[in-house]
């Protein structure tokens, strides 16, 4: 078993939908948990980065934190063309980083 | 503030050749890790230096290291290439006490 699981999608919405993105762990030392964006042959962009149980909002993303279900998620509002990438999820222990596999994106005008 | 910078961007090698990847890290970054990504998976930790240091390392073999400058620059070396070690190669930095990884823009590694 992984210690992150991502479905890896693709997932394809209209411009405008809500998209909802998801993870799910195995280990509960997991202290930190990220959402990076990865556009086609680019480095992981970090998007957001929550610490606790619950839920963070900058802008147009909301970022959600479930520990005891060992479950994050990313919400997307209003989507835009833009948005069209790779999503990945990303949780810490110590100074060692996992990632999932990734989710496509992409948003159609 | 200058950002992460990796080079060279592309490679070839052939199986069994040695290679040297480098990064710069961002300013007032002094903590330095490696991530190998392959086609359709996520980032996978090979290891952080810190203070010209290795300060943790995932589960890669030995031919696989490495080495941080005074100015807090790395470079990632991989001996007796493998066609597995085809590639996406990511040096991200951070400073100590986040756990905030800024990424460079790769080097594609590809192993014929």
């Amino acid at each position: 078993q992984k210690e992150v699981e991502q479905d890896p999608g693709p997932l394809s919405v209209p411009e405008g939908a809500i998209v909802s993105l998801n993870c799910t762990y195995s280990n509960s030392a997991f202290q930190y948990f990220m959402w990076y964006r990865q556009y086609s042959r680019k480095g992981p962009e970090l998007l957001m980065y929550t610490y606790s149980s619950g839920n963070k909002e900058d802008g147009r993303f909301t970022a959600q934190v479930d520990k005891s279900s060992k479950y994050i998620s990313l919400f997307i509002r209003d989507s835009q063309p833009s948005d069209s990438a790779t999503y990945l999820c990303a949780m810490s222990e110590g100074n060692q980083f996992y990632f999932g596999t990734g989710t496509s994106l992409t948003v159609i005008p | 503030e200058t950002g992460v910078t990796q080079s060279p961007t592309h490679l070839i090698k052939t199986r069994g050749q040695q290679v040297t990847l480098r990064c710069s890290s961002q300013s007032g970054h002094n903590t330095v890790s490696w991530y190998q990504q392959a086609l359709g998976q996520g980032p996978q930790f090979i290891f952080q230096y810190y203070r010209e240091e290795e300060n943790g390392r995932g589960n890669f073999p030995p031919r696989f290291s490495g080495l941080q400058f005074p100015n807090y620059s790395s470079e990632l070396n991989v001996n007796a290439l493998e066609l597995d070690d085809s590639a996406l190669y990511l040096c991200a930095s951070s400073s100590p006490g986040t756990e905030k990884l800024f990424f460079g823009s790769g080097t594609q590694l590809s192993v014929l």
